[in-house]
């Protein structure tokens, strides 16, 4: 069953500006990845943070973890075009991963 | 390095014909999985393995069969196919199951049921 949901489920911004999505979960977790989705392509995996983790940084990226609310936020910071695709978080504490239905950011110039 | 390789990327079928996809690995990955993914439903898992000869059952495994004979291989087969079965497909592997189990993903096969 997918576990996680994004919020919101579609993103328009500027280049320049700063880009939040959030992602709530059901169970308890291991861990939580964000992936982002460029449009016809697989998935490409982009940070992972732990249960005990509250912030994580790479990049642009920062993500963030609250594990009382179960919910989690991925930050772009200073977004750009190519940061247009669409971004899933994903959890799981067995073999498999669940995803959510993602949320599509676009970008413009 | 390749990563994760699906054949064929699209393909046609009509409904009741039968068909495999492919997936191969370079990456000496244990564990493989195939999802499908559908407009509004995000992806849902089909069928995984967590070692040579070995697979298991996903969320959606209904008229999908799997195998895996080989480490770098995992084989998605569909005996009858339906028009339900319109989606993309990805194949993914992993290098652990246990905590941190990142996928990595090909860039999926794209099927019609006519």
């Amino acid at each position: 069953s997918q576990q996680g949901e994004e919020d919101p489920q579609a993103l328009s911004i500027q280049e320049g500006e700063n880009a939040t999505m959030n992602c709530s979960y059901k169970t308890s977790i291991n861990n939580l990845q964000w992936y982002r989705q460029n449009s016809g392509r697989g998935l490409v995996h982009l940070i992972l943070i732990r249960s005990n983790e509250r912030e994580k940084h790479s990049g642009r990226l920062r993500v963030t973890l609250d594990t009382s609310k179960k919910s989690s936020s991925l930050l772009i910071t200073a977004s750009r075009a190519a940061d247009t695709a669409s971004y899933f978080c994903a959890t799981g504490s067995g073999y498999a991963l669940n995803f959510g239905k993602g949320t599509s950011l676009l970008v413009t110039p | 390095n390749a990563g994760v390789t699906q054949t064929p990327k699209f393909r046609v079928l009509k409904t009741g014909q039968s068909m495999t996809l492919l997936c191969a690995q370079d990456m000496n990955h244990e564990y493989m999985y195939w999802y499908r993914q559908d407009p509004g439903m995000g992806l849902r898992l089909i069928h995984y393995s967590v070692g040579e000869g070995t697979t298991a059952k996903g969320e959606v495994p209904d008229g999908y069969n799997v195998s895996r004979l080989k480490k770098q291989n995992f084989l998605l087969g569909l005996e009858s196919a339906a028009p339900s079965q319109t989606s993309v497909y990805f194949c993914a592997s992993s290098y652990t199951a246990r905590g941190d189990n990142v996928l990595t993903f090909g860039a999926g096969s794209r099927l019609t049921v006519l």
